[in-house]
């Protein structure tokens, strides 16, 4: 069974500081996505991480994979009052017709 | 491009009742994958469904079934309705053809509220 976990599971920053949220899975896996979810609404994609070593950003968020810990990151510069949301990272299951397996996701607050 | 769509957007049902959900994928998708997710939980798999046929099943029990039609949207049916199916249901839909990532794009998603 694929097990995925987040840390933190809360974060509470500062604007202007920079942290990094720790997404951990159990068996093999080389495909990793990135989700924001604001309250009450859907999944909006971040990113999507294929190879060991991805590394890809958009603004102030930058997400990276290392297949051989099993381990991908997501790193905040500069927070904003807008990155505050909460973040999920989802790896697939090949066996289950690539279904995404999710962490319970970082609930994000960014406070000034 | 018309992007997933979802309805109802709001469900009360009371316990024992049954309950259909619909999803239209995005134009050119012939994946579609359904997510439960509990409030202050992350999405946990249902089922998918590419062309027409159950592609993998997660851990839910048989009285989740879906569908999915010729034109590639798909039903959730939940029988037997019970308190703990309160939740968010959400629908991805995806194109394996489409390239290598299979990202999937979600819908808004349909709040079902079990009294």
């Amino acid at each position: 069974e694929l097990k995925v976990e987040q840390n933190p599971l809360f974060l509470s920053m500062q604007e202007g500081k920079n942290y990094t949220i720790y997404c951990n899975y159990s068996t093999t896996s080389d495909r990793l996505y990135w989700y924001r979810q604001d309250p009450g609404k859907s999944l909006e994609s971040l990113f999507v991480l294929l190879s060991n070593g991805a590394v890809k950003q958009e603004g102030r968020l930058m997400a990276s994979l290392d297949t051989k810990a099993r381990l991908s990151t997501l790193h905040i510069t500069a927070a904003v009052h807008d990155l505050s949301a909460t973040y999920f990272c989802a790896v697939v299951l090949t066996n289950s017709g690539y279904a995404l397996n999710f962490g319970k996701g970082t609930s994000l607050l960014v406070t000034p | 491009e018309t992007g997933v769509t979802q309805s109802p957007t709001h469900l009360i049902k009371t316990r024992g009742q049954q309950v259909t959900l619909r999803c239209s994928s995005q134009s050119g998708h012939n994946t579609v994958s359904w997510y439960q997710q509990a409030l202050g939980q992350g999405p946990q798999f249902i089922f998918q469904y590419y062309r027409e046929e159950e592609n993998g099943r997660g851990n839910f029990p048989p009285r989740f079934s879906g569908l999915q039609f010729p034109n590639y949207s798909s039903e959730l049916n939940v029988n037997a309705l019970e308190l703990d199916d309160s939740a968010l249901y959400l629908c991805a839909s995806s194109s394996p053809s489409g390239g290598f990532s299979y990202e999937q794009y979600f819908g808004p998603g349909t709040r079902l509220t079990v009294t």
